[in-house]
């Protein structure tokens, strides 16, 4: 139990197009979900925290112009970079929690290439 | 600030040897905190947590952890260790499962 999936996997795009990202919880009804950005050999850094039905809420530093994240089911949160440049180029990976538990599931992560 | 050190970036061990992967963290309260492992094409794995209660944890595949106050650790732990075994390690801490801080990784490779 306990899955979250992603997709797509792995996304090049040109510079100035959007990509969105998809993150699904499989088994289990996911009220909070999150995104974080992970740099080669750095640890993960948390994007914004979304919960269902409601505005994400994002962390300092991350454009939210940019980064738009929704929500709009308990099984679904969606994350769309808008005008991908190459700095953008990242590993992102999403997680989810089940209403009343305290541990993130973690999804295997959508690889991003802005060339 | 809140904040997470693992202080070795790598650690090589022989199959069948033990292993002690180190965390210390910063934190103002006593914290939630946790174990991840991370392999290549899959997701974070929980592979412990502790909030509460007995300071020696155990978790999945036969890893356990030892809280300590006074050191400010976290110490992640197997008796012997196998070439699965071999993956990326994360200890995080948080004031609970949301808003969580991971450190930077620790990278496990296993001699055969």
């Amino acid at each position: 139990g306990a899955v979250v999936s992603q997709h797509p996997s792995r996304v090049i795009c040109k510079s100035g197009t959007s990509v969105k990202i998809e993150c699904r919880s499989l088994d289990f009804q996911a009220t909070t979900m999150f995104w974080y950005r992970q740099f080669p050999k750095k640890s993960l850094m948390l994007m914004a925290t979304s919960n269902e039905g409601s505005k994400a809420t994002y962390e300092q530093g991350v454009e939210k112009d940019k980064f738009l994240i929704n929500h709009a089911s308990l099984t679904l949160s969606t994350l769309t970079v808008t005008s991908a440049h190459p700095e953008d180029s990242s590993f992102y990976i999403c997680s989810a929690r089940e209403q009343g538990t305290s541990t993130q599931y973690f999804g295997p992560g959508t690889r991003l290439t802005v060339l | 600030a809140q904040s997470v050190t693992q202080p070795d970036i790598h650690i090589t061990v022989s199959e069948g040897a033990s292993l002690e992967l180190r965390c210390n963290y910063s934190y103002g309260a006593t914290p939630y905190l946790f174990w991840y492992v991370q392999s290549p094409g899959q997701g974070l794995q929980l592979l412990l947590k502790y909030f509460s209660g007995d300071t020696l944890v155990q978790g999945i595949k036969g890893f356990e952890a030892e809280f300590k106050r006074s050191q400010s650790s976290f110490n992640l732990r197997k008796p012997s260790v196998h070439w699965s075994d071999a993956a990326e390690y994360f200890c995080a801490v948080g004031p609970d499962g949301d808003k969580i801080i991971f450190g930077k990784g620790t990278r496990l490779h296993i001699l055969p």
